[in-house]
């Protein structure tokens, strides 16, 4: 059951920056819980992308940067490139649920 | 460098029992303040936590399938394990297995996973 909602596909030409929504709710985003974002690449296993509501693991170019805000959270790709087609999904823990949660993910298309 | 690695069964009849074990290696499972995690994608679907576990045995499951699943540890071998009882069809999917690091703020998040191993459900 995903309770945190992200629009089901998002495209852009190679160079432009592109946008991913992550709408929650007050008990996970709204109760100041932090986000987490996820890469999933065709067929692998999903990588940590983005932690704690902005901060990029090592190796993660600073092209991707992630944000918070009220009850939502947003990840941001700029200068798209064709190797970033790919699944993502943000993730937070909820008080309701007393779990772990993740979003509806998000399909990136480069045209 | 480490590394987690699902094996188990790719076939379960219905109503059997998912039996899956996450090896831990170039590492300690119990290292302080990391827990462990098993994750699931059903196919063309998004992803699901199952539940997690501390070395020292203390778990935390999802209330959705908390009656039928099971997670334990065995720090000796470096493993810990998931039990999924009375599975049905709507249990197919990618299982993962993966590590729940913890942020300066003290939130948790999946930083290392498995590859994953697909399990279907079916007579």
């Amino acid at each position: 059951q995903s309770v945190l909602t992200q629009p089901p596909s998002v495209s852009g030409a190679p160079g432009q920056r592109v946008t991913i929504s992550c709408t929650g709710s007050s008990s996970n985003i709204g109760a100041g819980y932090d986000v987490h974002w996820y890469q999933q690449l065709p067929g692998t296993a999903p990588k940590l992308l983005i932690y704690g509501n902005s901060n990029r693991p090592s190796g993660v170019p600073d092209r991707f940067s992630g944000s918070k805000s009220g009850t939502s959270a947003s990840l941001a790709i700029t200068g798209l490139q064709a190797e970033d087609e790919a699944d993502y999904y943000c993730q937070s823990y909820d008080s309701s649920l007393s779990g772990y949660v993740f979003g509806t993910g998000t399909e990136v298309t480069v045209l | 460098q480490l590394q987690l690695q699902e094996s188990g069964p790719g076939l379960v009849k219905p109503s059997e029992t998912l039996s899956l074990t996450c090896t831990v290696s170039g590492g300690s499972i119990s290292s302080n303040n990391y827990y462990w995690a098993w994750i699931r994608q059903p196919p063309g679907k998004g992803l699901e936590w199952i539940g997690s576990i501390y070395y020292s045995g203390s778990t935390y499951y999802d209330p959705s399938l908390k009656s039928r699943v099971t997670i334990s540890v065995d720090t000796s071998q470096n493993q810990f394990s998931l039990k999924l009882s009375s599975v049905s069809a709507a249990d197919t999917a990618v299982y993962y297995c993966a590590r729940l690091g913890i942020a300066v703020a003290g939130s948790r998040y999946f930083d290392l996973w498995g590859r994953g191993t697909l399990v279907t459900v079916s007579s």
